[in-house]
Order: C-alpha cells, then sequence, then structure tokens
C-alpha cells in the first residue's frame, strides 16, 4: 500500500500543451503539497492545501495550477508546457502543516516523483 | 525570516569513513529540524527529525543529527559509511505554517 502515490512516473509531451499529474494520499492526512526538483537536485515548494483550502502559493507561473477536489487527492495542472517546465515534479502529505499541534504531525511523506520532460 | 543551509553541495567519502553533512539553520522561533535522503530515482524519504526534548537525534541507517542551538546547526553524522549510503541529503526545517528544504548535499561513496 503506497502511502502517497503519483500518477505518471513518466511523462514526455511537446511544448505547448496542457498536462495533469495526479497525486493521492492513504495516510488520511489534511495537508498535500507539491514540489518542483530542477536538474540541480534544488526543491522548491510551489503550492500547499489543507483541508483542500490552498494556503502556500509560491511564485510560480499562472499556467501551474493545482486541484483538490478532496483532502486524500491535490492535482496538478500545467497549460502551456515549456521547455523550462522540465523537472521532477514531487507530492508530500503531512498531518497537519507547519507546527500546529506540535509533535511529529507535520512530517511530511513524499510520493515517488513525476519526472516531466518538454521536448 | 526562516532559512537552511547546507554547506557542500557534494561530499566524498571513502566507504567504512565518517559521513558528515552540515546544515545551519536560521529561524526566530524555536524550529522543528529533519534530515530526508532521496536515493537515485526515488522520491525523499525522512532519516530523523528533531521536535524537542533530546537534542543528539538518532535515525534509520545508523544516521543520527544532533541540534545545537548556540550553532544554530544540525549536522547529520554517520560513524563509518557504506556504499549504499549515496544518495542526495537534504535538511529542513519547520516553523510556524513553513517548511523549507536547503538545497541538498550529494553523497558519494568510494570503495
Amino acid at each position: 500500500d503506497t502511502a502517497v502515490s503519483q500518477t505518471p512516473k513518466y511523462l514526455v509531451t511537446q511544448m505547448g500543451n496542457d498536462k495533469s499529474i495526479k497525486c493521492e494520499q492513504n495516510l488520511g492526512h489534511d495537508t498535500m503539497y507539491w514540489y518542483k526538483q530542477d536538474s540541480k537536485k534544488f526543491l522548491k515548494i510551489m503550492f500547499s492545501y489543507n483541508n483542500k483550502e490552498l494556503i502556500i502559493n509560491e511564485t510560480v507561473p499562472n499556467r501551474f495550477s493545482p486541484k483538490s477536489p478532496d483532502k486524500a487527492h491535490l492535482n496538478l495542472h500545467i497549460n502551456s508546457l515549456e521547455l523550462g517546465d522540465s523537472a521532477v515534479y514531487f507530492c508530500a502529505s503531512s498531518q497537519i502543516p507547519g507546527l500546529a499541534g506540535g509533535g511529529a504531525k507535520n512530517i511530511q511523506y513524499f510520493g515517488a516523483g513525476t519526472r516531466l520532460s518538454v521536448l | 525570516a526562516q532559512s537552511v543551509t547546507q554547506l557542500g553541495s557534494h561530499v566524498s567519502v571513502s566507504e567504512g569513513a565518517l559521513v558528515l553533512l552540515r546544515c545551519n539553520y536560521s529561524s526566530s522561533v524555536p524550529p522543528y529540524l529533519f534530515w530526508y535522503v532521496q536515493y537515485p530515482n526515488q522520491g525523499l524519504q525522512l532519516l530523523l527529525k528533531y521536535t524537542t526534548g533530546a537534542t543528539l537525534v538518532k535515525g534509520i541507517n545508523g544516521f543520527e543529527a544532533e541540534f545545537k542551538k548556540s550553532e544554530t546547526s544540525f549536522h547529520l553524522t554517520k560513524p563509518s559509511a557504506h556504499m549504499s549510503d549515496a544518495a542526495e541529503y537534504f535538511c529542513a526545517v519547520s516553523t510556524g505554517n513553513q517548511f523549507y528544504f536547503g538545497t541538498g548535499t550529494s553523497l558519494t561513496v568510494i570503495p
């Protein structure tokens, strides 16, 4: 039973296309995240949702739109793909965001990543 | 503002040698600190965490880290490197509603 699962694992597409990456967690967590990891392994947070509400929205192009139909799902839709969007995208979840509640409830659990290649 | 700095983007050690990966943080409030490991073509996996209590934290695979408030550091160590330790290591800090990752340190283990 995979705790945080992303699909697809690999995505190869042409510039200008629209694509979606799906993420599901079966941990019962309230908070989910999307990260982008570039070729230099730098990990940058893009979005975070808590109970289906957007709580972190870093500076990313508005071609990226997250959608959370329920607490267990956070999908990432990308319009008009560009070469610079090529990266590995990671989904993650945590029981709660940040320090609220204390303890280890904000530990993030990661999916295996989606490797996006834009040609 | 909170931030995490990992000194050294690449570290090479011989098999059996000490592993030391450095992490310094800045935080205006007491932080929670984490080390994650990323094996090739895989997602991030939690190695260990510091929340409160004992400042020396033991994690999986023989790794440990010590929280030193006076030095604002949370360095990761392992007494004896194994070939399977070759991976990317990320230090992270959590304060308030935010979770910050360092830029990562790539560990190479030389046979």
